[in-house]
């Protein structure tokens, strides 16, 4: 299993500006994950955040609204860029372990856009 | 493209009745189906997985099935309780064209509620 942790737990934001929300692992892993949930839907993958490399995006969403870093396997970050009102979701990080079938999820970044 | 759907969207129960909660699939090529359990700001915990050759998972209280060929997994809650109260959402791991692992394709999600 991984114990994940993510920076900042909630936040509110102000329009225009731009937060990084940080994702913290106990070890090493193969993959991380960044997903967002909108008010009342489902978890949308946003992208792949890929080590030592650029991250791979889902459709609908792109490197300049959504800029990932990955320095190391334990951490990564997501940045939201010009924030709007309609980025109010709860965004979460998730790691695959190597040998694990499924994924661990950390307990989410609650923004709120005025 | 994979869509998943949860029903019902929320769901009212005394404490004590089994239950049945429900999702399906529209593309029957995935690596795996899970079950989630969300609680507030304490992200999603994995309740149970079943790869895509297995019909169903046990986990205590909890038993969840896989008929991929209807695209339906249903999972099944014994004598509810109150700490039972959480979102349960239902997540298709997808299979590339190519053979490669995809991402998790969640539902909406139950909003269930034991009641004392």
């Amino acid at each position: 299993s991984a114990v994940i942790s993510q920076k900042p737990s909630r936040d509110i934001c102000q329009r225009g500006t731009s937060l990084t929300i940080q994702c913290q692992v106990d070890s090493q892993v193969t993959m991380m994950f960044w997903y967002r949930q909108q008010p009342g839907q489902s978890l949308t993958l946003i992208a792949t955040a890929n080590q030592g490399s650029e991250a791979t995006y889902e459709s609908g969403f792109v490197i300049d609204k959504f800029p990932i870093s990955r320095p190391n396997l334990t951490f990564s970050t997501l940045t939201v860029s010009n924030m709007s009102p309609e980025d109010s979701s709860i965004y979460l990080c998730s790691v695959e372990v190597w040998g694990a079938e499924t994924q661990y999820f950390g307990p989410g970044t609650r923004l709120l856009v005025l | 493209k994979q869509e998943v759907t949860q029903i019902p969207a929320a769901l009212s129960v005394p404490e004590g009745e089994n239950l049945v909660l429900n999702c399906s699939f529209t593309d029957s090529a995935i690596y795996n189906l899970q079950w989630f359990r969300q609680d507030p700001g304490k992200g999603l915990t994995s309740l149970l997985l079943i790869q895509s050759s297995q019909r169903e998972q046990t986990s205590g209280r909890l038993n969840a099935s896989l008929d991929k060929s209807s695209g339906r997994s249903t999972l099944y809650i014994a004598a509810s309780q109150p700490g039972d109260s959480a979102t349960y959402l239902c997540a298709s791991l997808g299979m590339y064209s190519g053979g490669g692992a995809d991402g998790l394709t969640f539902g909406k999600g139950t909003h269930l509620i034991i009641q004392p």
